[in-house]
Order: C-alpha cells, then sequence, then structure tokens
C-alpha cells in the first residue's frame, strides 16, 4: 500500500529565512505528488503538484518541490519565507494503480514563522 | 474556480444521533472524498465515490456511510454518533490525476 511520511510534525523559522519541508513517499511506481497547504479554519489549497516531466515543480506563493526518485522524495522549499506562511503543510501522492483516484495524505507539518 | 460547499461549518450533536454532513461542487467532478482530519493523524480516506450512485470504501469507513445520488452532492452520514467521531471532516472533488479542491471544512462535536 502506498504511504506518505512527513518526518517533521512541527518547524519553527525566522521570516526571511529559507525553508524546507521533507516528504517521503512509499510506492512501487512513479506516483503522483502534491502539496497543499490549509490555514486555520480552512481547507487544504493546492500549492504545487508533479505529475510527470521537469522534476523542480514551482508553485504558488513562491514554493517549488522537487522530486528524486532514487530518495523516493519530494520536499518542499521556499527561499524567504514571510509570516503569512505560517500554516500546516500536507505532502500527498496519488495511486497509479487505482487510476489516481485515491489519494494519500502525510500527517501534515506545522510551520511557524518567528519574526 | 472550483467551488466544494459545505453545509456547516459546525455541528454538536448528541451520542446515538443520525447525523447528514452534506457537501456540494460546481465543477462537474466525477469524484468526490470525504476525509477526516485528527491531530497528529493527517487526513484519512473514510469513502470516495467515482460516479453517480457509486462509492468506494476509504482506509476508515466503519460507522459512516455515504450517499451520491445526483453528481454534484456528497454526502456523509454517521448512522449513530459517537464521541470517537469528533473531527473535522473535509468534502473535496476532483482527483483521477487532477488535484482535489476542499471545502472549508466541517467541525463536528459528538458529546
Amino acid at each position: 500500500a502506498q504511504s506518505v511520511t512527513q518526518p517533521d510534525i512541527h518547524i519553527t523559522v525566522s521570516e526571511g529565512a529559507s525553508l524546507e519541508l521533507r516528504c517521503n513517499y512509499s510506492y512501487g511506481a512513479t506516483p503522483y505528488l502534491f502539496w497543499y497547504v490549509q490555514s486555520p479554519g480552512q481547507g487544504l489549497q493546492l500549492l504545487l503538484k508533479y505529475f510527470s516531466g521537469d522534476t523542480l515543480v514551482q508553485g504558488i506563493k513562491g514554493f517549488e518541490a522537487e522530486f528524486k526518485r532514487s530518495q523516493s522524495s519530494f520536499n518542499l522549499r521556499k527561499p524567504s519565507v514571510h509570516w503569512s506562511d505560517a500554516a500546516e503543510y500536507f505532502c500527498a501522492v496519488g495511486s497509479p494503480w487505482e487510476g489516481y483516484q485515491k489519494v494519500t495524505f502525510g500527517t501534515g507539518t506545522k510551520l511557524q514563522v518567528i519574526p | 474556480d472550483v467551488k466544494v460547499t459545505q453545509s456547516s461549518r459546525y455541528l454538536v450533536k448528541r451520542t446515538g444521533e443520525k447525523v447528514f454532513l452534506e457537501c456540494v461542487q460546481d465543477m462537474d467532478h466525477e469524484n468526490m472524498f470525504w476525509y477526516r482530519q485528527d491531530p497528529g493523524l493527517g487526513l484519512r480516506l473514510i469513502y470516495f465515490s467515482y460516479d453517480v450512485k457509486m462509492k468506494e470504501k476509504g482506509d476508515i469507513p466503519e460507522g459512516y456511510s455515504v450517499s451520491r445520488e445526483k453528481k454534484e452532492r456528497f454526502s456523509l452520514i454517521l448512522e449513530s454518533a459517537s464521541t470517537n467521531q469528533t473531527s473535522m471532516y473535509l468534502c473535496a472533488s476532483g482527483g483521477g490525476g487532477s488535484p482535489l479542491h476542499f471545502g472549508n471544512g466541517t467541525r463536528l462535536t459528538v458529546t
């Protein structure tokens, strides 16, 4: 069965510092990969997605992610964090074996930004 | 813009009550999903539907059922609510290789 691991439950960074959120997946083939962000009291918003092609993916709000097949990773990065980036971030994988209909989420990483 | 609307933001129900959570999407998506979100556990799939009247169990279907009579509407039903079903419930549509679009969630408290 597919699985997604986000090893960091909580991360604190200073405003203006760089950010990297880790995501590893377990799967036998190349899945679809996503990063979502959830602000307090809100639903999830898509930041970016990887389906195929260029392994460096650009998303909204200045985020990017890099797919590394050899490491089964899809880490999210931002060069300079803003206070408004404080939220919870979820990595997700879509299953090729089920027509990509079923998406599995990681447990999330909560980002705190300090001034 | 895709809009997924959940009928209630907050619900408080008593143990044993039958509870309906409603979700409507306006993008003609074939796939719709119900997730449950709990701290430290992320999102867990309860049920999904890939067509009208079609449904598939997710990872945690026990204690829940669903209904999809129309393409735009997907209902989650708690037949007899229990306190361990207190949670945030998120509806989504899309998938099938396209991103999911989420509603703002329903926070259900069962007392």
